[in-house]
């Protein structure tokens, strides 16, 4: 069964930290990892990541993939509040590129 | 571009009775998901069509659940008889190819069973 395993679940910090998040995955025939930000209901796209070591940037946001180790970050510089939200990881695999979620990760950031 | 609309936005029913969701996903993106979202828990796929083909049902609970997509464009999921644990939101999304494609999500369904 494929799995997608985030941490930490829940990180409260400061406007104009640092942040990073994790994601790990065991996934059959992997074929790419999505980052997405949910911060009502509609989970909003950030990146997607399909080649090892090749980093994504938007802005503040970051996120790369480590395939062999079966793994990704996604960095968030500068955290301003508006950064609050349920980070979500999804990895895509399997034949009909079935999308898998992780439970996300809560990012509270204060004033 | 229009993005995916469902409808209900909310809806609160009494356990035992039935109800059903509506997604009409992005123009001529083939593939549409299903996902239930627990409070506190990430998106859990219940459905995934390719045009109207079901290609992955494998967490869908078929006892009360069932899911139609007729001509390969809208799709309705339906549950009946609900369950007090079926309270969620539902989520639909849809992709272009369904391979190494963003999906675009809904502004979902969430369900209250009384």
């Amino acid at each position: 069964e494929d799995k997608v395993v985030q941490s930490p679940l829940s990180l409260v910090v400061h406007e104009g930290d640092t942040v990073t998040l994790n994601c790990s995955y065991e996934v059959t025939n992997f074929r790419s990892l999505l980052w997405y930000k949910q911060e009502k209901k509609a989970p909003t796209f950030l990146f997607m990541l399909t080649s090892s070591g090749i980093e994504k940037k938007s802005g503040r946001l970051s996120s790369i993939l480590d395939k062999k180790e079966l793994f990704s970050i996604l960095n968030i510089t500068a955290t301003q509040t508006g950064d609050s939200a349920v980070y979500l990881c999804a990895v895509g695999g399997g034949s009909n590129y079935k999308l898998t979620f992780g439970k996300g990760t809560l990012l509270t950031v204060n004033p | 571009e229009a993005g995916v609309a469902q409808s209900p936005r909310y809806k609160i029913i009494e356990k035992r009775q039935s109800v059903a969701f509506w997604c009409n996903p992005i123009s001529g993106h083939a593939t549409l998901y299903w996902y239930q979202q627990i409070l506190g828990q990430g998106p859990k796929l219940l459905i995934q069509f390719q045009n109207n083909g079901v290609v992955d049902d494998s967490q869908l609970p078929k006892d009360r659940f069932s899911a139609e997509r007729l001509k390969g464009v809208d799709s309705t999921l339906k549950i009946q008889p609900a369950k007090l644990e079926d309270s969620a939101v539902y989520l639909c999304a849809s992709s272009f190819t369904g391979g190494n494609t963003e999906a675009f999500f809904g502004q979902g369904t969430r369900l209250t069973v009384v």
